[in-house]
C-alpha cells in the first residue's frame, strides 16, 4: 500500500530564517506531487505540483520554492520566513493518470509558525 | 471564476444524529467532486467522489448526492459518531483530463457532542 510522510510535524521559526520541508511518498512510483498551504478558516490553496523528476509547476508568486530531486520526494523551500507564511502544509500525491477521477492522498501535514 | 462555497461554516449536533452538509460550485467545464473528511491537525482523508453522471455515492454512513444540473452537492451523515467530529472539504475538479487543477471549499466545521 502506499505512504505519504512528512516532516517536521511541528515547526517554529524565526521570520528571516530558511525553511525545508520534507515529503515522501511510498509504494508507487513516478506520482504527481503537490504542495498545498491551509490557512486558518481558508481552503487550501495549491502552492506547488510535479508531475516528474526536476519538474515544477508554480501556481502562486511567494517567497517559496520547491523541489523534487527524486520520484517519490518533494521539498518545499524558503529562504527567507515571512509571517504570512505561517499555516499548514500538506503534501500530497496522485496516481500520474490524466482524467479528474483520480482522488488526492494527502500526507499528515507540517504545521509552521513564524515568529 | 472557479468557486466552491459551503454551508454551513460550523455545525454542532448530539452523538446519533443525522446532518447535511452543503456544496454549491461554479466549476465550469465540470469534471467530478469529492467530498474528503478533515480531522483537526491531520491532512485529509477522500470520503466519496462522483462524476456527473452520477447521483449518489455512499460510503458507510456517509451518503453524498451531486445535482449537476443546480450544481449542488449534500453530503449526508447518518448517526453521527463522536469520532465523525472533523472538518468536511467539497472539492470539484475542471474536466480537461488535469488531476490537479481542484478548486477547494473552506469546509464544514462539524462537532459532535455527547
Amino acid at each position: 500500500s502506499q505512504t505519504i510522510h512528512q516532516w517536521p510535524a511541528t515547526l517554529v521559526q524565526p521570520v528571516g530564517s530558511p525553511l525545508s520541508l520534507e515529503c515522501t511518498v511510498e509504494g508507487t512510483s513516478n506520482p504527481n506531487l503537490y504542495w498545498y498551504r491551509q490557512a486558518a478558516g481558508r481552503g487550501l490553496q495549491l502552492l506547488f505540483y510535479s508531475v516528474g523528476i526536476g519538474q515544477i509547476s508554480s501556481e502562486v508568486p511567494q517567497n517559496l520554492s520547491a523541489s523534487r530531486p527524486q520520484d517519490r520526494q518533494f521539498i518545499l523551500s524558503s529562504k527567507k520566513l515571512l509571517l504570512s507564511d505561517s499555516g499548514f502544509y500538506l503534501c500530497a500525491w496522485s496516481p500520474s493518470l490524466r482524467g479528474g477521477r483520480v482522488a488526492q492522498y494527502f500526507g499528515p501535514g507540517t504545521r509552521l509558525l513564524v515568529l | 471564476k472557479n468557486q466552491v462555497e459551503q454551508s454551513p461554516q460550523s455545525l454542532i449536533i448530539l452523538e446519533g444524529k443525522n446532518c447535511t452538509l452543503q456544496c454549491n460550485y461554479t466549476v465550469s467545464p465540470f469534471s467530478n467532486l469529492r467530498w474528503y473528511k478533515q480531522d483537526t491537525g491531520r491532512g485529509p482523508v477522500s470520503l466519496t467522489i462522483m462524476t456527473f453522471s452520477e447521483n449518489t455515492k455512499s460510503n458507510g454512513r456517509y451518503t453524498a448526492t451531486l445535482d449537476a444540473d443546480t450544481k449542488q452537492s449534500s453530503l449526508h451523515i447518518t448517526a453521527s459518531q463522536l469520532s465523525d467530529s472533523a472538518s468536511y472539504i467539497c472539492v470539484v475538479s475542471v474536466s480537461g483530463g488535469s488531476n490537479y487543477k481542484l478548486t477547494f471549499g473552506k469546509g464544514t466545521l462539524l462537532t459532535v457532542n455527547p
